[in-house]
């Protein structure tokens, strides 16, 4: 299998703009995971989708974030306006099922660099 | 709520060598998995080892192996035979088993430098 595919694997944009980052989870996973890599907060699960319905969407840290999974092999995270604090790197990571049994794959991510 | 910690933010060690990761976190619970990331410099998030909290034998992956010490809430991990490709920043991290979803919460990272 290919495992998680994450595009682009580098973005640089300027403040305001509008950013769309991609993910297609593992073929047969019914769940997808993104999360969000800083320096000071670490690794933070940002939304979480089962068959294609997004279940905890606690982590998104403002309304300029929303995320889509309009079917099974594909994923949207989209910051608009995007903003100098949103540079970070993002994952997605896909697993059988959402419970807790299932390993996560992590895809290699996306380096977000807003100026 | 639950919290994972990594005391360690860098490490080093000599090729060949055993080197040992710390980890501690709490929780209330009693049912939970604890798992080891391995983040190359490639950034690939890349599983390493898990452990399931209501077992009491320590989980082992070739030469990597954890000490899960479920009274203590340690869960730390050796790499025996170190090699240059383990070179990493190693992230611990934690779900509830009975979680509606795979909710991982991770510690902060120790960067391991495994030197020629």
């Amino acid at each position: 299998d290919a495992g998680v595919i994450q595009s682009p694997r580098h973005e640089v944009t300027e403040m305001g703009q509008e950013v769309t980052l991609r993910c297609k989870p593992i073929s047969g996973h019914n769940s997808l995971f993104w999360y969000r890599q800083t320096m000071m907060r670490g690794l933070e699960l940002l939304i979480y989708f089962n068959n294609n319905v997004p279940i905890d969407d606690s982590g998104m840290p403002e309304d300029r974030f929303s995320a889509k999974m309009p079917n099974a092999s594909f994923s949207t995270l989209k910051i608009q306006p995007s903003e100098p604090r949103d540079s970070a790197v993002y994952f997605c990571a896909s697993s059988l099922t959402y419970r807790s049994t299932d390993t996560q794959y992590f895809g290699p991510g996306t380096r977000l660099t807003v100026l | 709520a639950q919290t994972v910690t990594q005391s360690q933010p860098e490490m080093s060690v000599q090729e060949a060598e055993t080197v040992t990761l710390s980890c501690t976190y709490d929780t209330s619970e009693n049912n939970y998995y604890l798992f080891w990331y391995k983040q190359p410099p490639s950034r690939q998030m890349i599983l390493v080892i898990r452990q399931e909290a209501y077992k009491q034998q320590n989980a082992t992956e070739n030469r990597f192996s954890v000490n899960f010490q479920k009274a203590a809430k340690s869960f730390s991990l050796k790499i025996s035979d170190s090699q240059l490709g383990d070179t990493a920043m190693y992230f611990c991290a934690f779900v509830l088993a009975y979680n509606q979803g795979g909710k991982l919460i991770f510690g902060q990272g120790t960067e391991l430098s495994v030197k020629p």
